[in-house]
């Protein structure tokens, strides 16, 4: 199975500051890397798919970027809505895996 | 607008067995492969199977393997997760999701598989 390591657990941090998470998979997977936002009692929301291609109806202050092993989902300038659990997935190949979640709290 | 929408969990006893079914509209059903995917209480997020369009191909987690059914009817835009000798490592919410991208979910079921 493909491992997905993801940082940091936990973060926290400001309005307005600009934020990383990081992915890194256990072996390639391309592209195959999408990125979820989690709220408490809600489905994961699809913020990017195939690590850099923004779903539809998500602000442009998230993107993502890399291919091979390591990705990164950025936030520009965190809001107040984005606190939330973020997760990486690889669907390069099954089973597919994901990150174990980065909680981001404002500070 | 797309929806899924799960049904049919709850409390049951380990060793029993357990049918999802996850409605869908507001897209073409039979033109997308599904999966399911589950989180146990205050873990993360699990892949359990992945179906074709047609229902001809299907893949499990090994946890699940031997257990667990995914199928669809697509005259009915239905899709279904049958678990059979469940566990008490199954209790989590599953949710269905569009596969190809696993860009939509729906709100989950929990199921609870305990005496």
């Amino acid at each position: 199975d493909i491992q997905m390591t993801q940082s940091p657990s936990f973060l926290s941090a400001s309005v307005g500051d600009r934020v990383t998470i990081n992915c890194k998979a256990s072996q390639n997977i391309n592209r195959y890397l999408n990125w979820y936002q989690q709220k408490l009692g809600e489905a994961p929301k699809l913020l990017i798919y195939n690590a850099n291609s923004l779903q539809t109806g998500i602000p442009s202050r998230f993107s993502g970027s890399g291919s091979g092993t390591d990705f990164t989902l950025t936030i520009s300038s965190l809001q107040p809505e984005d606190v939330a659990t973020y997760f990486c997935l690889q669907h390069n190949s099954w089973p597919y895996t994901f990150g174990a979640g980065t909680k981001l709290e404002l500070k | 607008e797309v929806q899924l929408v799960e049904s049919g969990g709850g409390l049951v006893q380990p060793g029993r067995s357990m049918k999802l079914s996850c409605a869908a509209s507001g897209f073409t059903f039979s033109s997308f492969p599904m999966a399911w995917v589950r989180q146990a209480p205050t873990k993360g997020l699990e892949w359990v199977a992945t179906i074709s369009t047609s229902g001809g191909s299907t893949y499990y987690r090994d946890s699940v393997k031997g257990r667990f059914t995914i199928s669809r009817d697509n005259a009915k835009s239905t899709l279904y997760l049958q678990m059979n000798s469940l566990r008490s490592e199954d209790t989590a919410t599953y949710y269905c999701t569009r596969e190809g991208r696993l860009d939509y979910w729906g709100q989950g079921v929990m199921v609870t598989v305990s005496s």
